[in-house]
């Protein structure tokens, strides 16, 4: 397998705050990461593709002005909610591409952040 | 319709049993297959990649049937802590992966 950190693990602001999450693969480079958000119960929603050294690419549908999203190296990409208000509260999880051979990859998931804004 | 379509469940079994599932894709240029599993208010994990040949990983074996645009996972000898959301995955040329909504499994003594 493979190890992506993901920080802070849970995190509780107050409306109108911003709040970075931090994803860092730990043990190999990630050109690509994902971020995702999933409400209880239901499925994984991608938010938006980040590639290192370029804008993300958003989802339909996603405010890029409210998830700023940066890809700085190769290891870390961090996603900010701007303005927070309470419907953002969720789960927010990221993911890297770890490349097995030319061809072939695997995403590994981090242990995901917990947003609560009141 | 969705692009990648499971059965949500749950599937209830008791320890010992052989349970499989299934899981649609629509977008034929997929390329790339996967299963994980999703523990409640946890991050996913992988469980394994998909080839097209098959592929078995202890008592967890997985299939894809390109033609018939359908994977498969089918678990052996259940254990109580196989219980757990099963979510499949497909992605195409982008690597952009697309989820399944997850099929839940309870596996009771």
């Amino acid at each position: 397998g493979a190890v992506v950190s993901q920080h802070p693990s849970r995190v509780i602001c107050k409306s109108g705050t911003s709040v970075k999450i931090e994803c860092r693969s730990l043990d190999f480079q990630a050109t690509t990461m994902f971020w995702y958000r999933q409400f209880p119960k239901q499925s994984l929603m991608l938010m938006a593709t980040s590639n290192e050294g370029s804008k993300a690419t958003y989802e339909q549908g996603v405010e890029k002005d409210k998830f700023l999203i940066n890809h700085a190296s190769l290891t870390l990409s961090t996603l900010t909610v701007t303005s927070a208000h309470p419907e953002d509260s969720s789960f927010y999880i990221c993911s890297a591409l770890k490349w097995t051979s030319g061809t072939s990859y695997e995403q590994y998931f981090g242990p995901g952040t917990r947003l609560t804004v009141t | 319709r969705k692009e990648v379509e499971q059965d949500p469940g749950p599937f209830n079994v008791p320890e010992g049993a052989t349970v499989a599932f299934n899981c649609t894709y629509s977008n034929s240029a997929s390329q790339s297959f996967f299963w994980y599993r999703q523990d409640c208010r946890k991050e996913p994990k992988l469980l394994m990649s998909v080839y097209s040949s098959g592929n078995e990983d202890g008592r967890f074996t997985a299939q894809l049937n390109r033609a018939s645009q359908y994977i498969s996972l089918l678990i052996r000898d259940s254990k109580l802590s196989d219980s757990a959301t099963y979510l499949c995955v497909a992605a195409g040329g982008s690597y952009i992966p697309t989820f399944g909504r997850g099929t839940s499994l309870i596996v009771h003594p």
